[in-house]
C-alpha cells in the first residue's frame, strides 16, 4: 500500500521556539494533505487540509499565521508551529490522499510535539 | 449535535468473545464509512471502510452500515488481546474524514 513518512516523531522545544514538521508520500503523488492534531484521549481534529501549489484550507478555530502549512511539491507537505507555546503540546498527524487506483487516506506516523 | 459520535467506553470483553462497536453521523453527504484502530501514542491504521448499506466481512472484522439510519457499526469476532486499542469511526465526505472521539476496547484475556 501507499506509505506516507513522517517527521520527526517527537520533539521537545522551548516556548516561542517554531517546529517545522514534514510529511512525505513515498510511492505516489499526493495533490491533497490532511494536517490533524490530537489532544490525549480526544479524537483527531482537522487542522487543515493542503493544496499542492495552493494555499492550505483552514478549520474554522485554527490559526492560519500560527501553523503555516507548504505543500510545495507533490510528494512533501510541511506543517510549522511558529511561536509554539506549551498548549500546542499534541500530536499531530498527517495523511494524504492516495493514487487514483487506491482512493483511500493513508496516514503518518504522527509527531508528538512536546513545548516546555 | 456532533458530527460523529461514538460510546467512548471502555469496553472489555473476554478474549474470544465479540466486541460490538456503534456510530451515528449527521453529515448526510457522507460517501463511505471508514473504521481507524489507534494503538495509545500511534497513528490510525485503517481496518474497515464501507461504502454500500448491508454488511461487508473482511477476516474477523464486519462492518454493517444503515445510511437511512446513518448509523455504521463494527463487529470484531474472536476478540485478541492485540485488538485492545481505540476503534475511531470516520465518515468521508469528499476526502475530508470526521473522526469520531473512539470507542476504547479492552481484551481480556
Amino acid at each position: 500500500g501507499a506509505v506516507v513518512s513522517q517527521h520527526p516523531s517527537r520533539v521537545i522545544c522551548k516556548s516561542g521556539t517554531s517546529v517545522k514538521i514534514e510529511c512525505r508520500s513515498l510511492d505516489f503523488q499526493a495533490t491533497t494533505m490532511f494536517w490533524y492534531r490530537q489532544f490525549p484521549k480526544q479524537s483527531l481534529m482537522l487542522m487543515a487540509t493542503s493544496n499542492e501549489g495552493s494555499k492550505a484550507t483552514y478549520e474554522q478555530g485554527v490559526e492560519k499565521d500560527k501553523f503555516l502549512i507548504n505543500h510545495a511539491s507533490l510528494t512533501l507537505s510541511t506543517l510549522t508551529v511558529t511561536s509554539a507555546h506549551p498548549e500546542d503540546s499534541s500530536f499531530y498527524i498527517c495523511s494524504a490522499r492516495g493514487p487514483p487506483a487506491n482512493e483511500k487516506l493513508f496516514f503518518g506516523s504522527g509527531t508528538q510535539l512536546s513545548v516546555l | 449535535q456532533k458530527e460523529v459520535e461514538q460510546n467512548s467506553g471502555p469496553l472489555s470483553v473476554p478474549e474470544g468473545a465479540i466486541a460490538s462497536l456503534n456510530c451515528t453521523y449527521s453529515d448526510r453527504g457522507s460517501q463511505s464509512f471508514f473504521w481507524y484502530r489507534q494503538y495509545s501514542g500511534k497513528s490510525p491504521e485503517l481496518i474497515m471502510f464501507i461504502y454500500s448499506n448491508g454488511d461487508k466481512e473482511d477476516g474477523r472484522f464486519t462492518a454493517q452500515l444503515n445510511k437511512a439510519s446513518q448509523y455504521v457499526s463494527l463487529l470484531i469476532r474472536d476478540s485478541q488481546p492485540s485488538d485492545s486499542a481505540t476503534y475511531l469511526c470516520a465518515p468521508r465526505n469528499d476526502y475530508k474524514l470526521s473522526f469520531g472521539a473512539g470507542t476504547t476496547v479492552t481484551v481480556r484475556a
